[in-house]
């Protein structure tokens, strides 16, 4: 059973930073490009980040161009997300999802989310 | 940035009616189109992809079609467990960009 257990939300100021984690399990993780996925409270989804299976390539939204940085262990099974120079608009539950290919890559299986909360 | 819309937004319908929900992409995406349903605090979960194939374990009343720039989400006999938001997703192009989402609610 495919498995992804999100961490490292909280509530941070504004212009501050955190780094997301997420323990992957149930599947061969390094085999397999990852994302990041958010929702701001009571809104939509908005794609953040994915990263390949080896790591060697890396996609950003322009939202986040420039403040996050995905990476990945796959010694460890393990996704991350640094966050740095938070703003209020960064409030969301942040989602890790497993990617698969079909034509193109798309979230087959999402964590439940962590969430982050930027205020003064 | 490719701009899906979709409509309408909110649905009110009985459980045992038939559902259309629609998704328009802002240009060409193929057929590289995925639908989610998502329940009230939970992650959401893939029904569809490549327009109109079925995820593992999705029941047979979802199907999809489409392509290019139109693609339609139905869901034949609406069950209790289906009130839910439906979003769509191209993954043609980077930013893979989702609709806003249909709210689909008890009447």
């Amino acid at each position: 059973e495919v498995q992804l257990v999100e961490s490292g939300g909280g509530l941070v100021q504004p212009g501050g930073s955190l780094r997301l984690s997420c323990a992957a399990s149930g599947f061969t993780f390094s085999s397999y490009a990852m994302s990041w996925v958010r929702q701001a409270p009571g809104k939509g989804l908005e794609w953040v980040s994915a990263i390949s299976s080896s790591g060697d390539r890396t996609d950003y939204a322009d939202s986040a161009k420039g403040r996050f940085t995905i990476s990945r262990d796959n010694s460890k099974n393990s996704l991350y997300l640094q966050v740095n120079s938070l703003r209020a608009e960064d409030t969301a539950l942040y989602y890790c999802a497993k990617q698969t290919f079909s034509s193109g890559w798309y979230p087959d299986y999402w964590g439940q989310g962590t969430l982050v909360t930027v205020s003064s | 940035e490719v701009v899906m819309t979709q409509s309408p937004a909110t649905l009110s319908v009985s459980p045992g009616e038939r559902v259309t929900l629609s998704c328009r992409a802002s240009q060409s995406v193929s057929s590289n189109l995925a639908w989610y349903q998502q329940k009230p605090g939970q992650a959401p979960r893939l029904l569809i992809y490549g327009a109109s194939t079925r995820a593992t374990g999705i029941p047979a009343r979802f199907s999809g079609s489409g392509s290019g720039t139109e693609f339609t989400l139905t869901i034949s006999s609406l069950q209790s467990e289906d009130f839910a938001v439906y979003y769509c997703q191209q993954y043609n192009n980077w930013p893979k960009t989702f609709g806003q989402g249909t709210k689909v609610e008890i009447k």
